[in-house]
Formats: structure tokens, C-alpha cells, sequence
């Protein structure tokens, strides 16, 4: 089934240890997004990539990175995890212009203890 | 100024009720609408969308309703179903800084009563 996987599905991570969310899709989209999900912020967008090979920043990007070295994978770096970190991440892609639809995986469930 | 904001944040109507969720706008240059549905466990999906030069769009039970003079629009669910109980996010998108971007809503958790 064409979409957006996502993993791991959920993780419980010690503060100050690194940890890379994994994101592919196979739908050949160009643009793919990182947000963040929290209760009653809704979902914030942390980074951004148009096309391979180049990344851009969100509303929130500290303390997160990114890295787009083909069209299917866009993986997102925690380099040292705080507990404020603790959210549910989801990983989004699309094809074309503002207009088209955003695909969203399931999302990562992430814990900072 | 580019915030969306979204109320109420929980909601609770009786099957066959019309629940409205209402969100404004600051940014003139916001040109798409969209609403996304999410369900406990899933990522959001597009639901219905809009452009700001259009007042209403309907698809199926779902209506948005666009007033671009205040900035605001809001989504209409018509004859309410229990399958409809999800979160439902408000969105806006423009091109900031050379990218087009998808600001959202804070979300409306939604629960229809049988």
C-alpha cells in the first residue's frame, strides 16, 4: 500500500541520549514536513524539505535536525532529547503546490524520561 | 501572524446534530484551506478544502463556510455520526520565506453521542 511509513512506532528514551525518527514514503512526493503534535498546540511544523537535497526550518526546529539525501527518506534527528521533546512526531509528504494534499504517516510516539 | 487559531477544543453533540468548529486567520496571504480528520492512532487526512474565493464548499455532510472579510471559516458536519468522533484541525497555507508552509489549528477533539 502506497503512503508514508514511519518508525519506530513509539519509544521511551532517556534524557540526553540521541535518537533518529525514521520516515519513507513511496509515492515519489517531492516536499516532506516534520511536525510535532501536542495537546492543545495542534500539529507544528519543525522541519521542512521541497526537494532532495535541500531542508528547511519550521515553526519550532531546536534541538532537531534533519537530512534529505534521496526522494523516499526523510529522517529526523533528536541529537541530545529533553523531556519538553516528549510529543507524537509526524512524518507528511506531497506532490505539487500548496493546494495538494499533505499525506501524514502514523506517527512516532515519543516519551523523554 | 502566521497562527491559526481554533475553537472550541472539545466538543460533544448528539447523533443527528450539526457540530461547527470555527477558525481565524491574521495573514491576508493564506490562499488554501484545508480541513484534516484524525483518528486515535492515525495521522490526520484531508477532509475538505477551500480557497479564499469561494464562500462555501460542501462534500457529502461536510460544509465550509468561508467569510474572508473577518478571516475566519468554519466546518459545518451535517447530520452527525458517532463514526464522525475524531480530531478535527483547521489549516492554512502560504508561501513563507520561499517555502510553501501549512500553519494548523490547535485542534478540536470531537465526540458524537449516539
Amino acid at each position: 500500500i502506497a503512503g508514508i511509513t514511519q518508525a519506530p512506532t513509539s519509544q521511551i528514551l532517556a534524557a540526553g541520549r540521541r535518537m533518529t525518527l525514521r520516515c519513507t514514503q513511496d509515492m515519489r512526493h517531492n516536499a516532506m514536513y516534520w511536525y510535532r503534535q501536542d495537546l492543545g498546540l495542534g500539529l507544528r511544523l519543525i522541519h521542512y524539505s521541497n526537494t532532495a537535497g535541500t531542508t528547511g526550518k519550521g515553526e519550532v526546529p531546536d534541538g532537531y535536525s534533519v537530512s534529505r539525501a534521496n526522494t523516499d527518506d526523510f529522517p529526523l534527528t533528536l541529537a541530545s532529547a529533553v523531556p519538553s521533546q516528549t510529543s507524537v512526531y509526524f512524518c507528511a509528504s506531497r506532490q505539487g503546490p500548496s493546494n495538494s494534499p499533505l499525506h501524514f504517516g502514523n506517527g512516532t510516539r515519543l516519551t523523554v524520561t | 501572524q502566521q497562527q491559526v487559531k481554533q475553537s472550541p477544543q472539545s466538543l460533544i453533540v448528539q447523533k443527528g446534530g450539526i457540530p461547527i468548529i470555527n477558525c481565524a486567520y491574521e495573514n491576508t496571504a493564506f490562499d488554501y484551506f484545508p480541513w484534516y480528520q484524525q483518528f486515535p492512532g492515525k495521522g490526520p487526512a484531508l477532509l475538505i478544502a477551500i480557497r479564499p474565493d469561494v464562500s462555501e464548499k460542501k462534500e457529502g455532510r461536510f460544509t465550509i463556510s468561508f467569510n474572508k472579510s473577518a478571516k475566519q471559516f468554519s466546518l459545518h458536519i451535517m447530520d452527525s455520526q458517532p463514526g464522525d468522533s475524531a480530531t478535527y484541525f483547521c489549516a492554512a497555507s502560504a508561501s513563507f520565506e520561499g517555502a510553501q508552509k501549512l500553519v494548523f489549528g490547535q485542534g478540536t477533539r470531537l465526540t458524537i453521542n449516539p
